[in-house]
């Protein structure tokens, strides 16, 4: 079945550091994918996305690539803010109904 | 304009009682969805609704009812509530032709059950 795999949290890193947080997945066909960030006490917000392979999202810094020889899309950011600090969420849709398949969720905390 | 409005934003019963939470969205979307994220936030999807008709039932206990007056709203009923089910219920809704089903969540709901 599909499935997403994302690293453990948390993640702790000083501010202008390298950031990059691992998604593998398993899926049948070619499903789009999807990074969501959860900020404090917010609900969930689309960050980026791809729909097919090699296809590359970015925003506000974030980018992830979509390979399929790898099935992964892994997310990245050069330089992190503290305003970065949220949970992030790796996704897939596939099949018909709709259904989004979710990471654990990866937390980030970035200090001054 | 909120896209995906979600009342009350907090609530807090004791066992046993029955509770509400109601969703809207003003985006247009045919499907909506209610998931449950507890402590380690982790995210279970529940239900979905399209178009007013049920297309994702998870497995979840018969408590939980969700209502779908229509495509813009859909509401979740949770009979004799139990101390588990303290959690962030979230709402989210997707777009008929977006292939990628990109959902739009709304702030959510903390339910505290004493």
């Amino acid at each position: 079945g599909n499935s997403v795999t994302q690293m453990e949290g948390p993640v702790t890193l000083s501010e202008e550091a390298f950031l990059t947080i691992n998604c593998t997945y398993t899926a049948t066909g070619y499903p789009s994918l999807f990074w969501y960030v959860q900020y404090p006490g917010e609900g969930l917000q689309l960050l980026l996305k791809a729909t097919k392979a090699d296809d590359k999202g970015s925003n506000k810094g974030f980018e992830a690539t979509y390979r399929k020889e790898t099935t992964s899309f892994h997310l990245e950011k050069g330089s992190v803010q503290v305003s970065d600090s949220a949970v992030y969420f790796c996704a897939l849709s596939a099949g018909n109904n709709r259904k989004l398949i979710w990471g654990l969720g990866t937390s980030l905390a970035v200090n001054p | 304009d909120t896209a995906v409005s979600q009342t009350p934003k907090y609530l807090v019963t004791q066992m046993g009682n029955d509770k509400s939470i109601k969703c809207e969205q003003n985006l247009g979307h045919d499907t909506m969805y209610w998931y449950k994220q507890d402590s380690k936030k982790f995210l279970k999807i529940m239900f979905s609704y399209n178009n007013k008709e049920l297309i994702i039932n998870e497995t979840v206990p018969n408590r939980f009812s969700p209502k779908s007056p229509d495509k813009a709203h859909l509401n979740l009923h949770i009979n004799s509530l139990e101390l588990g089910d303290s959690a962030v219920y979230f709402c989210a809704s997707s777009a008929v032709g977006d292939s990628s089903y990109e959902q739009y969540f709304g702030p959510g709901t903390r339910l505290t059950v004493t």
